[in-house]
C-alpha cells in the first residue's frame, strides 16, 4: 500500500518562531490535504491542495504541492501558543485508493510562550 | 448548522460485550469512513462507505462492524471479538473521490 513519512515526529519552539513540517510519499498522489487536530477533538481541515506546484495560504499558513507529487510542505509563520496540537498530512489518489485518504503519523507542536 | 456529530464523547464498556458508536452527518455527503487512533499514533482506516447500503473494509476492519442504511448515517459496532479495542475513534465524510473529509469529534471507548 502507499506509504506516507511525515517529518519530524515532534517539534518545541518558541512563540514567534517559524515552523516548516513535510510529508514524502512512495507514490504520487492527487490531492495533498492538511489537518491540525486539538487534544480530544477531531481533526480540523487546514488546507487543500489539488494541483502539483499549487502553494496555497490559509492566514499564517501556508502549504505546497510538490511538483513530483510525491511530497508536500507545511509551514506557520509567527508561532503563537493556540497553534499547539498535531499536524496530519493526507493524500490521496483516485486511480490507485478509490475514495481513502492515506494519513501521515503526525506531527506534535509545542509552542512555549 | 451542517456538521457531523459524533455521540457520545466518552464511552465505557466491560470486556466482551459489544457497542455501536454513532455517527451522523447532515452535509449531504455520499461517503463516510471510521477511523481509529491510538495514543501518539495517526489515523487508521476501519471502514468505509462511498454510498448507502455499500462499504469496504479498511486497513484494520477485524472485529469491527459497519452498517450504511442511510445515507447520513454510519454506524460503528465495536464487536466482543475486538482485542484491543480502547481506543480514540474519528468518523469522517466526504462528498466522495479526491474531496477532502471532515472529521467528527471523536468518542473515546474504554473497555475495563
Amino acid at each position: 500500500g502507499q506509504q506516507l513519512n511525515q517529518s519530524p515526529q515532534s517539534m518545541f519552539i518558541q512563540e514567534g518562531e517559524d515552523v516548516s513540517m513535510n510529508c514524502t510519499s512512495s507514490s504520487i498522489f492527487n490531492t495533498w490535504l492538511w489537518y491540525k487536530q486539538d487534544p480530544g477533538e477531531g481533526p480540523v481541515l487546514l488546507i487543500a491542495l489539488y494541483k502539483a506546484g499549487e502553494l496555497t495560504s490559509n492566514g499564517r499558513l501556508t502549504a505546497q504541492f510538490g511538483i513530483t507529487r510525491k511530497d508536500s510542505f507545511l509551514n506557520i509563520s509567527a508561532s503563537i501558543p493556540s497553534d499547539v496540537g498535531i499536524y496530519f498530512c493526507a493524500g490521496q489518489n483516485r486511480e490507485t485508493n478509490a475514495g481513502k485518504s492515506t494519513f501521515g503519523d503526525g506531527t506534535t507542536l509545542t509552542v512555549k510562550p | 448548522d451542517g456538521g457531523i456529530t459524533q455521540s457520545p464523547k466518552y464511552l465505557f464498556r466491560k470486556e466482551g460485550q459489544n457497542v455501536t458508536l454513532s455517527c451522523e452527518q447532515n452535509l449531504n455527503h455520499d461517503a463516510m469512513y471510521w477511523y481509529r487512533q491510538d495514543p501518539g499514533q495517526g489515523l487508521r482506516l476501519i471502514y468505509y462507505s462511498q454510498i448507502v447500503n455499500d462499504f469496504q473494509k479498511g486497513d484494520i476492519a477485524e472485529g469491527y462492524s459497519v452498517s450504511r442504511e442511510k445515507k447520513e448515517s454510519f454506524p460503528l459496532t465495536v464487536t466482543s471479538a475486538q482485542k484491543n479495542p480502547t481506543a480514540f475513534y474519528l468518523c469522517a465524510s466526504s462528498t466522495g473521490g479526491e474531496n477532502e473529509q471532515y472529521f467528527g469529534p471523536g468518542t473515546r471507548l474504554t473497555v475495563t
